[in-house]
């Protein structure tokens, strides 16, 4: 079975400061992408980062980057320079490039910015 | 449309009733996908539509669930004799263009209180 864990039920960060968030996965697919998500309070989901896993360079979009080591299957998430506006659940996922592609999510990482 | 349309956003049934949610994904998604988040966790997979086709409804917890996509756009999820575990926001997803392995777009939700 596909798994995702987030170990990390909450997490705070000062503004302007640096914060990682961490996730493992486990799965039996040879071609699979992980993302992250960001849910704020009422609001939709909204997609923050995606690493293809063959792809060795860690993806990075902005303020946020990645730490992929597939070996390992662990897959980070660092936002640099955290703004209040960062604050949200944080959920991990991955999916199938075949099959069913559907996701499966971790248990989520709640983020608290600090001003 | 813009995005992924869900309707009703919020609902409040009674223990025994049935519930229809409907979600209107991307103009000229192929395929769609129905996901459960109960509070506190993430999105759990349901079901999964390519056009018209019921593809994977292995994530239906029970014969009380029944989805359709009819004409391969507007997507129906019923519940019948809602329960009080069935309390939970349901999303709709759907990737982008005509490949079903594409970033996910998710709705707003629909949340589901059973008393």
């Amino acid at each position: 079975a596909q798994t995702v864990t987030q170990s990390q039920p909450e997490m705070s960060v000062q503004e302007a400061e640096t914060v990682t968030l961490s996730c493992t996965y486990d799965t039996s697919e040879s071609d699979y992408y992980l993302f992250w998500y960001k849910q704020p309070p009422s609001r939709q989901m909204i997609l923050v980062i995606r690493q293809e896993a063959y792809k060795q360079q860690n993806a990075t979009e902005n303020r946020f980057s990645v730490n992929f080591q597939k070996a390992a299957k662990s897959f980070s998430l660092k936002i640099s320079d955290s703004q209040l506006g960062d604050a949200a659940m944080y959920f991990c996922a991955s999916g199938a490039r075949s099959g069913t592609y559907k996701y499966i999510f971790g248990t989520g990482t709640r983020l608290k910015v600090l001003a | 449309g813009a995005g992924v349309s869900q309707s009703p956003r919020y609902k409040v049934a009674k223990r025994g009733q049935d519930v229809a949610l409907r979600c209107d994904p991307i103009s000229g998604h192929v395929s769609l996908f129905w996901y459960q988040q109960a509070l506190g966790q993430g999105p759990e997979f349901l079901t999964y539509f390519q056009n018209e086709a019921q593809l994977d409804k292995s994530g239906l917890p029970s014969d009380r669930f029944f989805a359709e996509r009819p004409e391969g756009s507007v997507s129906t999820l019923k519940i019948q004799r809602t329960q009080q575990e069935d309390s939970a926001v349901y999303l709709c997803a759907s990737p982008g263009g005509q490949s079903s392995y594409n970033e996910q777009f998710f709705g707003p939700g629909t949340r589901l209180t059973v008393l």
